[in-house]
C-alpha cells in the first residue's frame, strides 16, 4: 500500500495562476481532508470531505475548492493563486467505521511545498 | 483559530533524558491527539487519549489528559537521537474538524 500519496512535491506559481494538488490514498478511507502548514501556526483546515460526493469548509476555504468523485481521490484547487497561498499543503485520510471514527487517526502525505510569486 | 497550544515552542534535551510537552485547549473535546513530524515529512499519528480517560501509554510516550484544566501532556522517556522532531496536539470537537497545535520542536542531542 502506498498509503496516501501527494503531488506535486514542489511548485512556484505565479500571482492569478491556478493548478491543482493532487491527493490519492489507497486505504478506502472515507475521511479525507487539506491541511496548509504555516511556520509558528500549526496545521490549519481547509476543506474536508466525509466519503465520495461529500465536502465541507473548515478554517481557512477561501481561494480554494475541492471535489470528491471518488473515495480515493481528493484533489484541491487553486483558482487565482495569490503570494497569500505560499505554504506547505498535506493532505490527510482516516477510517470512518461510523461518522465519529473519522477523526482518530490521520494518515497524512508527504507534502506539496507552494510558493506564489 | 487554532484550539490547541504546545508549550514550550522549543526543548533541546540529552540523549536519555525525558522530555515533556503540553498542550492547552479551549473547548470540550471528544479527544486529543499526538502527532510528530519530521524536518520536510508529514504527521505521524503517535497516540490518542478520549476525554473520559486521564492517562495513556505507548511504548516510551505516556500521555495525560485533565479535563478540568482542559490540558494534556505528552511525556517521551529516555529519549533518543530518532525523537528530534516536531510535536504537535490535536483536539476533536466532535465536528468532523481536528484541529492542530502550533506545535513543540525537541532536538535531542548525542
Amino acid at each position: 500500500n502506498a498509503g496516501v500519496t501527494q503531488t506535486p512535491k514542489f511548485q512556484v506559481l505565479k500571482t492569478g495562476q491556478s493548478m491543482t494538488l493532487q491527493c490519492a490514498q489507497d486505504m478506502n478511507h472515507e475521511y479525507m481532508s487539506w491541511y496548509r502548514q504555516d511556520p509558528g501556526m500549526g496545521l490549519r483546515l481547509i476543506h474536508y470531505s466525509v466519503g465520495a460526493g461529500i465536502t465541507d469548509q473548515g478554517e481557512v476555504p477561501n481561494g480554494y475548492n475541492v471535489s470528491r468523485s471518488t473515495t480515493e481521490d481528493f484533489p484541491l484547487r487553486l483558482l487565482s493563486a495569490a503570494p497569500s497561498q505560499t505554504s506547505v499543503y498535506f493532505c490527510a485520510s482516516s477510517y470512518s467505521l461510523t461518522g465519529r471514527a473519522a477523526n482518530e487517526k490521520l494518515f497524512f502525505g508527504s507534502g506539496t511545498q507552494l510558493s506564489v510569486l | 483559530s487554532q484550539q490547541g497550544e504546545e508549550d514550550p515552542q522549543a526543548l533541546s534535551i540529552q540523549e536519555g533524558e525525558n522530555a515533556t510537552m503540553n498542550c492547552s485547549y479551549k473547548t470540550s473535546i471528544n479527544n486529543l491527539q499526538w502527532y510528530r513530524q519530521n524536518s520536510g515529512r508529514g504527521l505521524v499519528h503517535l497516540i490518542l487519549i478520549r476525554s473520559n480517560e486521564r492517562e495513556k501509554h505507548s511504548g516510551r510516550l505516556r500521555v495525560t489528559l485533565d479535563t478540568s484544566k482542559k490540558s494534556s501532556s505528552l511525556l517521551i522517556t529516555a529519549s533518543r537521537a530518532a525523537d528530534t522532531a516536531s510535536y504537535f496536539c490535536a483536539t476533536d470537537g466532535n465536528d468532523y474538524k481536528l484541529s492542530f497545535g502550533a506545535g513543540t520542536t525537541v532536538t535531542v542531542r548525542a
